[in-house]
């Protein structure tokens, strides 16, 4: 199975800042036939379901804010807010979709406001 | 507006059994493949199982394999999840998910664009 790693375990940032979240796949989750990164962000809130954010790596779900962007290819990807708002203090999950089944995610990122 | 409504959660005993079921509207339920996945409390989320559109093809995680059941009722628009022996590793809120996509390219998938509420297992004596 791949194993999904993220960094920092939580962070707080000050509202207006950029916030940056870590993902790592043990092997890489690009596909050579399509060039795409089989890689999601999910955003969830306390006593809510998990939220899709970003899938393929850098395409944001429709409504999601545009300050939100994902990043990275291979192994490494990188979630950004580039201005934190309130509403946005959340955990957030990366995961893998390449080798499908088990999909497996990340351990979370607690999202704080400073 | 797509909706996944779970239910079926609740205390159970060690070596137990429950029936999930997870009512779907707002797209073509029959055409998309769909997964549980679960959340222990406080931690992170674990897939479960997954089934095809057609309910032919099933899959489970090493976790619950030989002891869950995954089926669906495409007349009903209702996925199920089966869970027997419980084991107190198993409490957990359970949710649905439909696949991106209606089916996958094995072996590789697509991300889960929309999850239910959740439903909340407990198996304590």
């Amino acid at each position: 199975d791949i194993v999904m790693t993220q960094s920092p375990d939580s962070l707080a940032v000050s509202l207006g800042e950029r916030a940056t979240i870590n993902c790592k796949s043990s092997q890489s989750v690009l596909y050579s036939s399509n060039n795409k990164n089989y890689l999601a962000w999910y955003q969830q809130k306390p006593g809510q379901p998990p939220k899709l954010l970003i899938y393929w790596a850098s395409t944001r779900e429709s409504g999601v804010p545009d300050r939100f962007s994902g990043s990275g290819s291979g192994t490494d990807f990188t979630l950004t807010i580039s201005s934190l708002q309130a509403e946005d203090v959340a955990v957030y999950y990366c995961q893998q979709y390449y080798s499908t089944l088990p999909t497996t995610f990340g351990p979370g990122t607690k999202v704080d406001i400073k | 507006e797509v909706q996944l409504l779970e239910s079926g959660g609740g205390l159970v005993q060690p070596g137990g059994s429950l029936r999930l079921s997870c009512a779907a509207s707002g797209f073509t339920f029959s055409s998309y493949a769909m997964s549980w996945v679960r959340q222990a409390p406080g931690k992170g989320l674990e897939w479960v199982s997954a089934i095809s559109g057609s309910g032919g093809s099933t899959y489970y995680a090493d976790s619950v394999k030989g002891r869950f059941t995954i089926s669906r009722d495409n007349s009903k628009n209702t996925l199920y999840l089966q869970m027997n022996s419980l084991r107190a590793e198993d409490t957990a809120v359970y949710y649905c998910a439909k696949l991106g996509a209606p089916r996958w390219e094995l072996p590789r998938g697509y991300y889960f664009d929309y999850w239910g509420q959740g439903t909340l297992v407990t198996v304590s004596s």
